[in-house]
């Protein structure tokens, strides 16, 4: 089974932050992205990659960025945290092209202060 | 502008009967259709594909349809069970090729014994 890996269940971080969401996954997938998930709102994209060193904005980009460096990890950065950005975050991974399935971790929910 | 409509009032319903969830889309063309589940607290989990092509999909006790003339896809649980209890979360394809999702806002599913 696809594993997807977040490193952390909560985070409490306050806001002007500089705060690291790290991803990983076991499946040697090309396509990682990062989402948010809010009440009334749902799961809007962040940003996404379908290749290392790869990424493309998502519907919501400001306020993040990404890296890539290794075809595993996925790393959604918050270069100065709001609270406006507190929020359930989930990454998923899926395989190259076509119409695969995205498969997730289990979310990271974030609180800014 | 683009929308993907699903009910957004909890689905009650008693154990043993088909649940029916409708998922509407304007201004998309997906060549497929996607449908997820998400339990409190847990990243979504794919369930079913269906490709533009195909009018219906069964797995197990769930099927859905897709209906590119009415741009809507159905999503049915026949002899419903308390843990089916969960948010089902369709997604289609928002641009040809790419494998990015939209995804509809969730419509929550409760069984009752």
């Amino acid at each position: 089974d696809v594993k997807v890996t977040q490193s952390s269940r909560y985070l409490v971080k306050r806001t002007g932050e500089k705060v690291f969401l790290e991803c990983v996954q076991d499946m040697d997938h090309e396509n990682m992205f990062w989402y948010r998930q809010d009440p009334g709102l749902g799961l809007r994209l962040i940003y996404f990659s379908y290749d290392v060193k790869m990424k493309e904005k998502g519907d919501i980009p400001e306020g993040y960025s990404v890296s890539r460096e290794k075809k595993e990890r996925f790393s959604l950065i918050l270069e100065s945290a709001s609270t406006n950005q507190t929020s359930m975050y989930l990454c998923a991974s899926s395989r190259g092209q076509g119409s695969q399935p995205q498969h997730f971790g289990d979310g990271t929910r974030l609180s800014i202060l | 502008s683009q929308k993907i409509e699903q009910n957004s009032e909890a689905l009650n319903i008693q154990e043993g009967k088909t649940a029916t969830l409708t998922c509407n889309y304007t201004n998309y063309s997906p060549a497929y259709l996607q449908w997820y589940r998400q339990d409190p607290g847990r990243g979504p989990v794919f369930l079913l594909l269906i490709r533009e092509n195909e009018k219906e999909k069964r797995k197990e006790r769930l099927k859905v349809t897709f209906d590119t003339t009415l741009k809507q896809s159905l999503f049915h649980i026949t002899a419903s069970q308390p843990a089916d209890s969960a948010t089902y979360l369709c997604a289609l394809e928002s641009t040809r090729g790419n494998n990015r999702l939209a995804f509809g806002k969730g419509n929550q599913v409760v069984v009752i014994p």
